[in-house]
């Protein structure tokens, strides 16, 4: 099993629609959790971090379940230049460096 | 605003051959990465660099070797290039956790 596991999708949603992506670890220690941007060809970028009593920036809602070890991201109001693919980055500290990407989960916005 | 460097963007080298990639940061960073990404893995960590003196194996060390050359650089080698390690290369520092900030990338492709 991955360390840390999303939908590969692509989700293909219309512009304005509301969508959202889940991002499940097993690692019960991890502490730390981020949302990643990265467009087609192009370096990975921070979106967002995430934080235990869920946190917003603008049109996107990051939340955390430790219970359930998943985190979530909703963004509202899907603009054509939210296409790219998302990644779910967790950290925790066992012993070493443990920053661990997900696979991405590809999204397209369509006019 | 140069960020992170990475050199060269761009490399074919046939199977056997080494070569060096480099990467630079002025953001002053303790902390530097090398991750090699593949389709449907994710990024994996090839090795790190939580300080300047200091490196350690990521999860996907074998076949690489790293020098932190000071604090702003920190370089990847290939010795014997093989078709396996055909894959794009991101470069990445950070000052705090799970906080990367990546280089444009380097792709390579073995033949």
């Amino acid at each position: 099993r991955k360390e840390v596991e999303q939908d590969p999708g692509p989700f293909n949603v219309p512009e304005g629609a509301t969508v959202a992506f889940n991002c499940t670890y097993s690692n019960s220690a991890s502490q730390s959790f981020f949302w990643y941007r990265q467009d087609c060809r192009k370096e990975p970028k921070l979106l967002m971090s995430v934080y235990s009593s869920g946190n917003e920036d603008g049109r996107f809602t990051a939340q955390l379940n430790r219970a359930s070890q998943y985190i979530s991201l909703l963004i509202r109001d899907s603009k054509l230049s939210d296409s790219a693919t998302y990644l779910c980055v967790v950290y925790a500290n066992t012993g070493g460096f443990k920053t661990i990407f997900g696979a991405g989960t590809r999204l397209f916005v369509k006019a | 605003n140069a960020g992170v460097t990475q050199t060269p963007k761009f490399q074919v080298l046939k199977t056997g051959q080494s070569m060096t990639l480099q990467c630079a940061q002025d953001m002053n960073h303790n902390s530097m990465y090398w991750y090699r990404q593949d389709p449907g893995m994710g990024l994996r960590l090839i090795y790190y660099s939580a300080s300047e003196g200091t490196t350690d194996k990521g999860e996907v060390p074998n076949g690489y070797n790293v020098s932190r050359l000071n604090k702003r650089e920190f370089s990847l080698r290939l010795e014997s290039a093989a078709p396996s390690q055909t894959s794009v290369y991101f470069c990445a520092s950070s000052e705090q956790v799970g906080e990367l900030f990546f280089g444009e990338g380097s792709r390579l492709t073995v033949l």
